[in-house]
């Protein structure tokens, strides 16, 4: 079974300032890992994902995200925070295996604030 | 090129009714799966169909069904529809197989509400 755990039902941050928002996946195959954001009463937009290679993924909008496999983390970063940031913001994981087809296991979800 | 469209936006049901969504996937995509939002249980993985068949069943009840269509259209059906049911089912496509490391790109949702 996979499950994704996003420990902080909210981030409070002030523009400009970095953001980093947390992940942790369990999985019992190769992970694959994605960051959604959402606006009220929208669809989930895709923002990064990492499949295999480099532990720093670079998305969408300027943010970013590191791969530790160690501690089975994947946090969403950017260097500097916009209010237009605000947002929900999901971690998913899918395992690698094709078993798995396409589903998606997501977290709890982060609601991420930017005030000025 | 257009995105994942649902349809409707929107829809207001009685209890005991039933209900089908429409999903129209990216053009190309063959893989199309349906999740339920909701405040309480967050997202949760309703069914994935691939090329007309189902590949991944998710945690609910028989009420919950749905097919895909040769042109990769999917509907979701719910039946004998109950006050819990009210949610925001997305509906996401993918070009390939999970084992490929494709994203899924979304549609904006449909918001059942059951009254």
């Amino acid at each position: 079974a996979q499950s994704v755990a996003q420990p902080e039902d909210q981030v409070n941050v002030a523009e400009g300032n970095p953001l980093t928002v947390k992940c942790t996946y369990s999985v019992s195959g190769n992970p694959y890992l994605f960051w959604y954001v959402q606006y009220p009463n929208r669809g989930l937009q895709f923002l990064l994902k990492y499949i295999t290679g480099d532990n720093l993924v670079k998305g969408s909008y300027g943010f970013e995200a590191e791969f530790n496999k160690s501690q089975t983390s994947f946090h969403l970063k950017k260097p500097s925070a916009l209010v237009s940031d605000s947002a929900l913001y999901f971690c998913a994981v899918r395992d690698g295996g094709t078993g798995g087809g396409n589903k998606l296991t997501f977290g709890t979800g982060t609601q991420l604030k930017v005030e000025l | 090129k257009a995105g994942v469209t649902q349809t409707p936006r929107y829809l207001i049901k009685t209890r005991g009714q039933q209900v089908t969504l429409s999903c129209s996937p990216i053009s190309g995509h063959r893989s199309v799966s349906w999740y339920q939002q909701t405040p309480g249980q967050g997202l949760q993985f309703l069914f994935e169909y691939f090329s007309e068949t189902q590949r991944n069943k998710g945690n609910f009840p028989g009420r919950f069904s749905g097919r895909q269509f040769s042109n990769s259209r999917s509907e979701m059906n719910v039946s004998t529809l109950e006050l819990g049911d009210s949610a925001l089912y997305l509906c996401a496509s993918s070009s390939l197989l999970g084992g490929q490391g494709t994203e899924a790109f979304f549609g904006q949702g449909t918001r059942l509400t059951v009254v």
